[in-house]
């Protein structure tokens, strides 16, 4: 089953606006990876945040993790036509999961040039 | 590097028929290999987790003997969908990882399967 939930499912914004896509879990986890899916596409992965970490950059995206409100947040700023995309988290559970991905519902993020 | 092919990138076949998807890891062994399904508009679906030589470990509902999963080698393996049904059109997505960074996984470009 999906653990994770996203909102929004849709996000509307003009070119340059922040982007700002959240994601809840429901069990423990080792790390926490957003990844982006052009449509009909595969999977690009983005950035993984591991648990004992809040907060990690990489380029214009910045992830938060906060492990006590089992809640993670995708920040794109100065957001591109280009970042039109299918975003998913993704959590890698315990050790008996192995390296299994339980994906959330995604947020359809639209960038208007 | 660690690219991951699959192939045909989609396949239109008539109910009753089998189809064979295959997934390649092209600069790396891949330690294990997982197959999706996701339906349009929604997310993927962890169906089956693979290690070469070793059976498929099937997650909860997906049914093995119509999902067929071969791991032959460290950088191929295949999904069999058996007597497809027009229920069984869904993107096919695989991914791989590899022994030195074992926390990320590799996506497949994805195989669009229709059933008529």
């Amino acid at each position: 089953s999906q653990q994770g939930e996203e909102d929004p499912q849709a996000l509307s914004i003009q070119e340059g606006e922040n982007a700002t896509m959240n994601c809840s879990y429901k069990t423990s986890i080792n790390n926490l990876q957003w990844y982006r899916q052009n449509s009909g596409r595969g999977l690009v992965h983005l950035i993984l945040i591991r648990s004992n970490e809040r907060e990690k950059h990489s380029g214009r995206l910045r992830v938060t993790l906060d492990t006590s409100k089992k809640s993670s947040s995708l920040l794109i700023t100065a957001s591109r036509a280009a970042d039109t995309a299918s975003y998913f988290c993704a959590t890698d559970g315990d050790e008996t999961s192995g390296s299994r991905l339980t994906f959330g519902e995604g947020t359809q993020l639209t960038v208007n040039p | 590097g660690a690219v991951v092919s699959q192939h045909p990138s989609w396949v239109i076949c008539k109910s009753g028929t089998s189809v064979k998807i295959e997934c390649r890891s092209l600069d790396f062994q891949a330690t294990t290999m997982f197959w999706y399904r996701q339906f349009p508009k929604q997310s993927l679906m962890l169906m089956a987790t693979s290690n070469e030589g070793s059976k498929a470990t099937y997650e909860q509902g997906v049914e093995k003997d119509k999902f067929l999963i071969n791991h032959a080698s460290l950088t191929l393996s295949t999904l069999t969908v058996t007597s497809a049904h027009p229920e069984d059109s869904s993107f096919y997505i695989c991914s791989a990882t590899r022994w030195a960074v074992m926390d990320t996984q590799y996506f497949g470009p994805g195989t669009r399967l229709t059933v008529l």
